[in-house]
């Protein structure tokens, strides 16, 4: 099974709709991620929490939120869709005792906002 | 100037090619240097952490400069399965920040 694990690996929606992306984890990691990936832009940062209680704004936190219900699990929500959030999504874990090196990434969420 | 710079490509390259891949960074602070792979449609992996003194796994050498703040990535006697995204990945700013990745650089072999 995998380590991280994302639901739904594609979504279409329409604009305005309220979208929730969700994360789970086994690998027992107190750090998660949320990025997006556009084409030309590469990944950009959403939103990081280094454990349950701790929730940072990445580069681009505007238009979504997050939750953080469980050390293994954190979800990434757009309360109200638009087309230009249409991306690939990614959350990914590490494990602060290594440092920050390596990011385990999930396979990823496709959304598309019409 | 952008925080982690790539030559985007495509570098199209036959089989047994070396090729090599170059990225900048711009925060002189950073401790912290990574090649992510990155297959079409796929999740990034990490292929190798870049040391100061330079570090090679198999056919892949890692190289960094810190006065320049440049960071490269040889790959020896390419593969078919070579092909794919690199990214150059830097840490943030701030200790504790998570990382900031490059857009990536494009290869592809070919036999």
């Amino acid at each position: 099974d995998a380590d991280v694990t994302q639901t739904p690996r594609n979504r279409i929606t329409k604009t305005g709709k309220r979208i929730m992306l969700e994360c789970s984890q086994t690998k027992g990691h107190d750090r998660m991620y949320w990025y997006r990936q556009d084409p030309g832009l590469g990944l950009r940062l959403i939103y990081y929490s280094f454990d349950v209680k701790d929730i940072n704004k990445g580069e681009i936190s505007d238009g979504y939120s997050v939750s953080r219900q469980a050390q293994a699990k954190f979800s990434l929500s757009l309360e109200s869709a638009i087309p230009n959030q249409t991306a690939l999504y990614f959350c990914a874990t590490s494990d602060p005792r290594t440092g920050v090196a390596e990011q385990y990434f999930g396979p990823g969420t496709r959304l598309t906002v019409t | 100037r952008k925080e982690v710079e790539q030559d985007p490509g495509p570098f199209n390259v036959p089989e047994g090619a070396t090729v090599a891949f170059n990225c900048t960074y711009s925060n002189s602070a950073s401790q912290s240097f990574f090649w992510y792979r990155q297959d079409c449609r796929k999740e990034p992996k990490l292929l190798m952490s870049v040391y100061s003194s330079g570090n090679e796994d198999g056919r892949f050498t890692a190289q960094l400069n810190r006065a320049s703040q440049y960071i490269s990535l040889l790959i020896r006697d390419s593969k078919l399965s070579d092909s794919a995204t690199y990214l150059c990945v830097v840490n943030g700013p701030q200790a504790g920040t998570a990382l900031i990745f490059g857009k990536g650089t494009t290869l592809s072999v070919s036999s």
